[in-house]
């Protein structure tokens, strides 16, 4: 079975500023996929950036960045110039590619000052 | 496009009685995933249908719940004799396909069930 693990259940970061949420897993897959996904207060589960195993450059989607270490298992997101509407809970997700179900961490709660 | 739609967004039940949360997937999409979010976790699998059809309900507890999606409406994820333990927020997901290539899944908002 895999799992999910977020060592950091409460981050903070000032505006403007760089941000980086770990993410580690395990698996014995070869090929999967990751995603982190975003939890505002309004509960809504919003995708923020997805990564395939077998592709070795790492996902970027504008401000938000991911460094996937394929062999330490580690998938950790990188919010650059981080504002206040990143407040939120950031999710880290596994999906087997012969699956369908998500596999999600405990999460881990962003906070930006201003 | 409405997105995925579920209601209530919130539910209150006392214990004993029944909760039955609804979800409309977005459309075209014909496969659905219920997952729960118990507070100050993260969401955890429940069970995987297609239309009329169960696919996966490995993550489903074997008593009290069940879940269905008919060939017209909304899938009915259904909770009987509701105890404290049930208080959460149920997510509805939905797909076109089934999530092979790790694309396509939408996430509803949310019912948050209160057992009272």
């Amino acid at each position: 079975a895999q799992t999910v693990t977020q060592s950091q259940p409460e981050m903070s970061v000032q505006e403007a500023e760089t941000v980086t949420l770990s993410c580690t897993y395990d698996t014995s897959e070869n090929n999967y996929y990751l995603f982190w996904y975003k939890q505002p207060p309004s509960r809504q589960m919003i995708l923020v950036i997805r990564q395939e195993a077998y592709k070795q450059q790492n996902a970027t989607e504008n401000r938000f960045s991911v460094n996937f270490q394929k062999a330490a298992k580690s998938f950790s997101l990188k919010i650059s110039d981080s504002q206040l509407g990143d407040t939120a809970m950031y999710f880290c997700a596994f999906l087997e590619t012969s699956g369908s179900r998500l596999t999600f961490g405990e999460g881990t709660q962003l906070t930006v000052n201003p | 496009n409405a997105g995925v739609m579920q209601n209530p967004r919130h539910l209150v039940r006392r214990r004993g009685q029944e909760a039955r949360l609804r979800c409309s997937p977005m459309k075209g999409h014909s496969h659905v995933y219920w997952y729960r979010q118990l507070p100050e976790e993260g969401l955890k699998f429940m069970v995987y249908l297609q239309k009329e059809n169960i696919i996966d309900e490995s993550g489903m507890p074997k008593e009290r719940f069940s879940a269905e999606f008919p060939k017209e409406g909304p899938s009915i994820l259904r909770i009987q004799q509701v105890v404290r333990g049930d208080s959460a927020a149920y997510f509805c997901a939905s797909s076109p396909r089934a999530v092979t290539l790790g694309y396509g899944y939408t996430f509803g908002s949310g019912t948050r069930l209160t057992v009272v």
